[in-house]
């Protein structure tokens, strides 16, 4: 069955440094990955999309590469900041549902 | 900018009652959504809903759940006889329905079942 997961479930950083956050995705046929943030108590929060056809697509502060040889997505922050602290999760959307992964908690101290 | 918003943010009932959470969507969107998350998981998809029926539905969802899209604002999920197990975060979440499209997702409501 699909399944997409994390490599490390916490990730502490110093404000200021940059972040990457992993994910391993199963489906190798997926061809929409999204990114979330979630803080406590609240929803799942966009962040950067990345169709299968491109291998970077940068936001502000973001970017996100694909690497569909491996399987592999990951979630590049640039200096850090203390409101980057949360929840970050992946997603592939098949269009009428996303499966998320398993997050992983980032924590920024000053 | 628009947002889903659910309601209530919080849900306390007793094990076997019914609970109906409600949610309003992205006014122009067409596909809907409900995940639950319970407390240090991942969110699970539960059911998708478009053009007034389920399109696709997790095993999670079973004969005691329900969705329902009342009037042309209000999205509504309801558990018939809650369990003790069923205690989780829910979110709502609308789409425009265009193909790898994101979904947004309302802040949720605390079900907890005693």
């Amino acid at each position: 069955g699909e399944s997409v997961g994390l490599h490390l479930p916490t990730l502490s950083v110093q404000e200021g440094d940059n972040s990457i956050i992993n994910c391993a995705y199963s489906n190798s046929a997926s061809d929409y990955f999204i990114w979330y943030k979630q803080e406590s108590g609240k929803g799942p929060q966009f962040i950067i999309d990345i169709r299968s056809n491109m291998d970077k697509r940068q936001g502000q502060r973001v970017t996100v590469l694909l690497n569909k040889t491996v399987t592999h997505l990951s979630l590049q922050i640039a200096a850090t900041q203390p409101g980057d602290s949360a929840v970050y999760f992946c997603a592939e959307n098949g269009f009428q549902k996303l499966v998320f992964g398993t997050g992983t908690r980032l924590l920024v101290s000053p | 900018e628009p947002e889903v918003t659910q309601t209530p943010s919080h849900q306390v009932t007793q094990m076997g009652q019914e609970v109906i959470l409600r949610c309003v969507p992205i006014s122009n969107h067409l596909y809907f959504y409900w995940y639950r998350q319970i407390l240090g998981q991942k969110v699970e998809f539960l059911v998708s809903f478009y053009n007034n029926e389920i399109s696709e539905k997790s095993e999670i969802f079973d004969d005691q759940f329900s969705v329902e899209r009342p009037d042309g604002s209000n999205f509504t999920l309801k558990i018939r006889s809650t369990k003790l197990e069923d205690s989780a975060m829910y979110f709502c979440a609308s789409s425009p329905g265009r193909e790898n499209s994101p979904l947004h997702f309302g802040n949720g409501t605390r079900l907890t079942v005693t």
